[in-house]
């Protein structure tokens, strides 16, 4: 059973396009991120929700936009995509916000814009 | 602008070999460090989470030590192995955000 999956995992599409990455977890987990992984491979926060509420939102374009419509599931939004959006994203899980707990990750979108 | 710093960059070592990476990280305003295992077309795993200064986990061969006060914490693995083969990345918590270290790369021959 998988913990947190996402769809697609490949996403090819021209700059302008609109997009979303979808996102699910079956940890019955609290609060839910997403991660995009840089040309340097660092993994940096993007988003954070808990119980549906948006506690992080780092500086990110307004072109994205996360929607958790159940604290189970967080998708991203991206509008008018350009090059420098290529990169692969993660979502993660973790039991609540607060706290020293683990993060549970999804096994990546690679986004490729062309 | 926190950073997370892991070294070294990778790792060559001989099955059997013990070996150990550092991470080190910005003490003000820490809360916790957080050690993963990414396998080559995996989703990162969680290894360890550890708070306080003087903290050292155990799973099996591989084990962490944190320094809160310095701001470091070490991995390792003893008698590695080619399955230990990954990269190993550490994350420091500050607040309810994780702060990533680029990671270090582990190769084991046999």
């Amino acid at each position: 059973d998988t913990a947190v999956s996402q769809t697609p995992k490949y996403l090819v599409t021209q700059m302008g396009n609109d997009k979303s990455i979808k996102c699910e977890q079956n940890l019955g987990h609290d609060t839910m991120y997403w991660y995009k992984q840089d040309s340097k491979k660092f993994l940096k926060i993007m988003f954070s929700y808990n119980n549906k509420e948006l506690i992080i939102n780092e500086t990110v374009p307004n072109r994205f936009s996360p929607k958790s419509p159940d604290k189970a599931h967080l998708n991203l939004h991206i509008n008018s995509l350009e090059l420098g959006d290529s990169a692969v994203y993660f979502c993660a899980s973790s039991l609540q916000n607060t706290g020293p707990y683990e993060q549970y990750f999804g096994p990546g979108t690679r986004l490729t814009v062309t | 602008i926190l950073n997370v710093e892991q070294s070294p960059q990778s790792l060559h070592v001989q099955e059997g070999d013990s070996t150990n990476f550092t991470c080190s990280f910005p003490s003000s305003n820490f809360y916790a460090l957080h050690w993963y295992r990414w396998e080559t077309a995996k989703s990162p795993e969680a290894l360890f989470v550890m708070t306080l200064n003087g903290d050292e986990k155990k799973k099996g061969r591989i084990s962490a030590t944190l320094n809160t006060k310095e701001g470091y914490s070490y991995l390792y693995i003893k008698g590695s192995q080619p399955e230990d083969s990954a990269t190993y990345l550490c994350a420091a918590q500050y607040g309810n955000k994780l702060v990533f270290g680029a990671g270090t790369i582990l190769r084991v021959k046999s």
